[in-house]
C-alpha cells in the first residue's frame, strides 16, 4: 500500500507570511497532485507535476516535484486569508493503478489578517 | 458550479435506514469515483466505476452499495450503517483517457449516523 505523508497537519500564520507544506513517500509516484478545500466544498485541483524536479508556479503558490518523484512541496509567498484551507497532495502510482490516487492527510491552513 | 452535483447535502439517519445518494456529472466524463473523507484521515477511495463498469471495490462493507445506471449518475445506496460511517462523501468524475487528467469533485454529502 502506498502512503503519502503530508505535513505539517495544521498550519496557523499571519497574512504576509511565507509557508511550506510538505508531502513524502517511500513510493515512485508517475504524477503528483495538489488540491484545496473549502469548508462545504468539494477538493479543487491547483496542479500537476509530472517529470522529476518539475517546478510549476500559479501566482503566489509554487509546486516542486521531487528529483525521484517521492515528494513534493507546495510553497505559499505572502499568504493571504483567502489562502484558507484544506490542501491535498494526491500521487498516481501510474501503471496499473492508473488513476487511482492515494492522498495525504491534508494540511489545514488558517491565515490570519 | 463544478459540473459534479451530489444530493443530498446533508442526510441524517439511523442505523436501520435505507437512504441514497445521488451523484450527476455534465462533464462528459466516463470514470466515477466515490470517496470517504473522515476527520484526521485521507480520503479513502471506495468504488471506481469506469464506462458504468465497476472496476474497484477498494474492501468496502457490504452495507454501502454502489449503482451507477448511466455515465451520468452514480448512485450509493446505505442500509444498517454504523455510526463510524458518519463523514463527508465524494464524488468525483474524470476523463479516463485522458494522461493525467484531473478527478473533478461534487461538493459532498454530510452523513451523519445515530
Amino acid at each position: 500500500t502506498q502512503l503519502l505523508e503530508q505535513s505539517p497537519q495544521f498550519l496557523s500564520i499571519q497574512e504576509g507570511e511565507n509557508l511550506t507544506v510538505y508531502c513524502n513517500s517511500s513510493s515512485v509516484f508517475s504524477s503528483l497532485q495538489w488540491y484545496r478545500q473549502e469548508p462545504g466544498e468539494g477538493p479543487v485541483l491547483l496542479v500537476t507535476v509530472v517529470t522529476g524536479g518539475e517546478v510549476k508556479k500559479l501566482k503566489r503558490l509554487t509546486f516542486q516535484f521531487g528529483d525521484a518523484r517521492k515528494d513534493s512541496s507546495l510553497h505559499i509567498t505572502a499568504a493571504q486569508p483567502g489562502d484558507t484551507g484544506l490542501y491535498l497532495c494526491a500521487g498516481d502510482a501510474g501503471g496499473t493503478s492508473y488513476g487511482k490516487l492515494t492522498f495525504g492527510q491534508g494540511t489545514i491552513l488558517t491565515v490570519h489578517p | 458550479e463544478t459540473g459534479v452535483t451530489q444530493t443530498p447535502r446533508h442526510l441524517v439517519m439511523g442505523m436501520t435506514n435505507k437512504k441514497s445518494l445521488k451523484c450527476e456529472q455534465h462533464l462528459g466524463h466516463n470514470a466515477m469515483y466515490w470517496y470517504k473523507q473522515s476527520a484526521k484521515k485521507p480520503l479513502e477511495l471506495m468504488f471506481v466505476y469506469n464506462f458504468k463498469e465497476q472496476t474497484e471495490n477498494n474492501s468496502v462493507p457490504s452495507r454501502f452499495s454502489p449503482e451507477c445506471p448511466n455515465s451520468s449518475h452514480l448512485f450509493l445506496h446505505l442500509h444498517t450503517l454504523q455510526p463510524e460511517d458518519s463523514a463527508l462523501y465524494l464524488c468525483a468524475t474524470r476523463l479516463e483517457s485522458s494522461y493525467n487528467s484531473p478527478l473533478h469533485f461534487g461538493n459532498g454529502t454530510r452523513l451523519t449516523v445515530t
